[in-house]
């Protein structure tokens, strides 16, 4: 098993452009997860599904879009990146909510100019 | 809204001890965890703790809770060089979210 994959690793863009992040799991896991990680804040999360076809907001989801089309995939869309969007993003998945273990991917590392 | 707050620095000798402190404010958390981040990697679960437990040991980690002052800690026996990382302590009371600390980068000297 290949666990989590994010797809790319790293990416600059140019204030206004778009890009879509991709996060991959071959666990078969329900639930996936969007964070950021900004120095000196943590780990924040952005959106998350609970199951193919729905997402839901976390707890900085403004700028942000997501889409759950598979089971699979969980996708983040940013449609016009702002400077603040500079951040390490991990994607994250589990089999269930609770107490369940969330497996994190290797991170993707944007920098937008 | 819930917090999750964590010292951010620690430095400890190889051999020693190493103890990293949580504390957090939402009094409905369940479970408790402790994760590993080391340079350029992912989140990794190193151990969790259900909030009505007050110790669970597991090799060289031992989590101690003080659920009525909301305290967590993590204990790491024998230190080694490569336990320095980032830990962070994350508290899940919601039905599939956690609320993440800052975390802590222990760094464990020779």
């Amino acid at each position: 098993n290949a666990g989590v994959t994010q797809t790319p690793k790293f990416r600059v863009l140019k204030t206004g452009q778009s890009m879509t992040l991709l996060c991959a799991q071959d666990m078969n896991h329900e639930y996936m997860y969007w964070y950021r990680q900004d120095p000196g804040m943590g780990l924040r999360l952005i959106h998350y599904s609970v199951g193919e076809g729905t997402t839901a907001k976390g707890e900085v989801p403004d700028g942000y879009n997501v889409s759950r089309l598979k089971k699979q995939n969980f996708l983040l869309g940013l449609e016009s990146a702002a400077p603040s969007q500079t951040s390490v993003y991990f994607c994250a998945s589990s089999r269930q909510g609770g107490p369940d273990t969330q497996y994190f991917g290797p991170g993707t590392r944007l920098t937008v100019l | 809204g819930e917090d999750v707050e964590q010292s951010l620095f620690l430095s400890v000798r190889e051999g020693d001890s190493s103890v990293i402190n949580c504390t957090y404010t939402d009094s409905s958390s369940t479970y408790l965890y402790w994760y590993k981040q080391e340079p350029g990697a992912g989140l990794q679960l190193l151990t969790y703790i259900f909030s009505n437990m007050d110790m669970k040991q597991d090799q060289r980690l031992t989590v101690l809770l003080n659920k009525k002052d909301k305290h967590l800690s993590l204990r790491i026996a024998d230190t080694q060089t490569g336990d320095s990382a980032i830990y962070f302590c994350a508290e899940g009371s919601g039905y599939s979210t956690l609320t993440f600390g800052k975390g802590t980068m222990l760094l464990v000297s020779p």
